[in-house]
């Protein structure tokens, strides 16, 4: 079984520019969470998907921050326009339905706001 | 708020010791507890989880849960050099399943050969 995947693995962009995130989850995995690690700090929730719908975007921190997940499958997480302090490690996670929700992370895409 | 809170480390054991992972959370209605190993620069891995107090044991893992004491450890026994990671506890603080996890900012294990 194929894990979490997540494109790219590394991005560099000045303030002011966007950014495009990928993530594409287990296969039969209707869950997927998008989470995020700055630096020197512990990893943070920022949205919950079931299927193609927004569960729960309590940590999304400002309308900068836009998630998608059309057709339930993969997910993208956009930052438009990119400030410094988005600088961090966004991981993307996914889970079946399950009573204890085991959550499988991808790789992590590292992105630096210069 | 619901806090997570682990002792960030690094933690050193000789190669063969027991590691023993500590981490204690805010809310006494939590549900699941999970511990991830993250090498550096990768995912988090998930190694194990528990819901009911007591302890759980699989391989050279054994997490131990007491819910009264609002506490949750990993011990690895046997400890090798490739244990050498970061360690983060996670708890899902709501009783429905499928929701967010908090996490601690994670404890860096060090095994010496």
């Amino acid at each position: 079984e194929a894990g979490v995947t997540q494109f790219p693995s590394h991005s560099v962009i000045e303030k002011g520019q966007t950014v495009t995130l990928r993530c594409d989850p287990i296969s039969g995995h209707d869950n997927l969470y998008w989470y995020r690690r700055v630096m020197g700090k512990e990893i943070k929730f920022l949205l919950h998907f079931v299927k193609e719908s927004k569960q729960d975007e309590s940590g999304m921190p400002n309308n900068r921050f836009l998630a998608e997940r059309t057709g339930g499958t993969y997910s993208t997480l956009k930052v438009q326009p990119a400030e410094l302090e988005d600088s961090g490690v966004y991981f993307c996670a996914s889970s079946r339905d399950s009573t204890y929700n085991e959550q499988f992370f991808g790789p992590g895409t590292r992105l630096t706001v210069l | 708020q619901k806090e997570v809170e682990q002792n960030s480390g690094p933690l050193s054991v000789p190669e063969g010791a027991i590691a023993s992972l500590n981490c204690t959370y805010s809310d006494r209605g939590s549900q699941s507890f999970f511990w991830y190993r993250q090498y550096s620069g990768k995912s988090p891995e998930l190694i194990m989880f528990i819901y009911s107090n007591g302890d759980k044991e699989d391989g050279r893992f054994t997490a131990q849960l007491n819910k009264a004491s609002q506490y949750v450890s990993l011990l690895i026994r046997d400890s090798q050099p490739s244990d050498s990671a970061t360690y983060l506890c996670a708890v899902n603080f709501w009783n429905s399943g499928n929701t967010p996890l908090v996490f601690g900012k994670g404890t860096r294990l060090s095994v010496i050969a």
